[in-house]
């Protein structure tokens, strides 16, 4: 157990729909990141917040956004979903900028799985 | 970007046999180089890692090597065992780079043969 957690494990929707992810960081980790894998792309990098404030982007669609609350929760938010967004949506955390300098070892949740029908 | 290529997609090996997972990458920038597993329906779990100032890390069965002239790596996994069966995905990082996403090779799925 890695320490993070994900939630729904899995959510079917269905075209046109708009749905939130939501991911707790392990405990003390200021960082959070997103990530999708498919089939055909793999896994991929979409967007990191740290400490409330998004840090960087990866391929991350226009129809994605993200944040982080003051709890450090952060949420996935995915709209106007097309079949092509189906895949598995995994956070990760890290301690990085949180203490003495990490090289950013990432710790991943169970992820969510996301059908669009 | 960089641009992380894995070798190979599949790989099946005897029970007790070594196994062998190479990576390439193109950032002559990057400097962290995490190794995960990922079993069916779970995360990808961190296994190893290297940085770029080191070029050998064992921990326990496990090793990674770093060529950074070459810029390639390699996990090293001895003595297989079936609880090894899994995707292994290499990854690369440039650490300060301002970006601290991972880039992940493709994956491969060892299958360790009784």
């Amino acid at each position: 157990d890695s320490g993070v957690t994900q939630t729904p494990k899995h959510l079917i929707t269905a075209t046109g729909q708009r749905v939130t992810l939501r991911c707790s960081p392990r405990s003390g980790d200021l960082s959070v990141y997103w990530y999708q894998q498919s089939l055909d792309q793999g896994l991929q990098f979409l967007i990191q917040y740290y400490n409330g404030e998004e840090r960087a982007k990866g391929n991350i669609l226009e129809r994605f956004s993200a944040q982080q609350f003051p709890d450090l929760h952060s949420e996935l938010n995915l709209s106007s979903l097309e079949l092509g967004d189906s895949a598995l949506y995994f956070c990760a955390s890290s301690s990085r900028g949180s203490g003495p300098v990490s090289y950013n070892e990432q710790f991943f949740g169970p992820g969510t799985r996301l059908t669009v029908l | 970007g960089e641009n992380v290529e894995q070798h190979p997609s599949t790989l099946s090996v005897q029970e007790g046999d070594s196994a062998v997972i190479k990576c390439t990458y193109s950032d002559s920038a990057s400097n962290y180089f995490p190794w995960y597993k990922q079993e069916l329906g779970k995360g990808p779990q961190l296994i190893i890692d290297i940085r770029s100032n080191v070029g050998e890390k064992k921990d326990q069965r496990i090793a990674v090597t770093l060529n950074k002239t070459a810029k390639h790596f390699s996990l090293h996994i001895t003595e297989t065992q079936p609880e090894d069966s899994a995707v292994y995905f290499c990854a690369a990082l440039v650490v300060g780079g301002g970006a601290d996403g991972l880039t992940f090779g493709k994956g491969t799925h060892l299958i360790i043969q009784p």
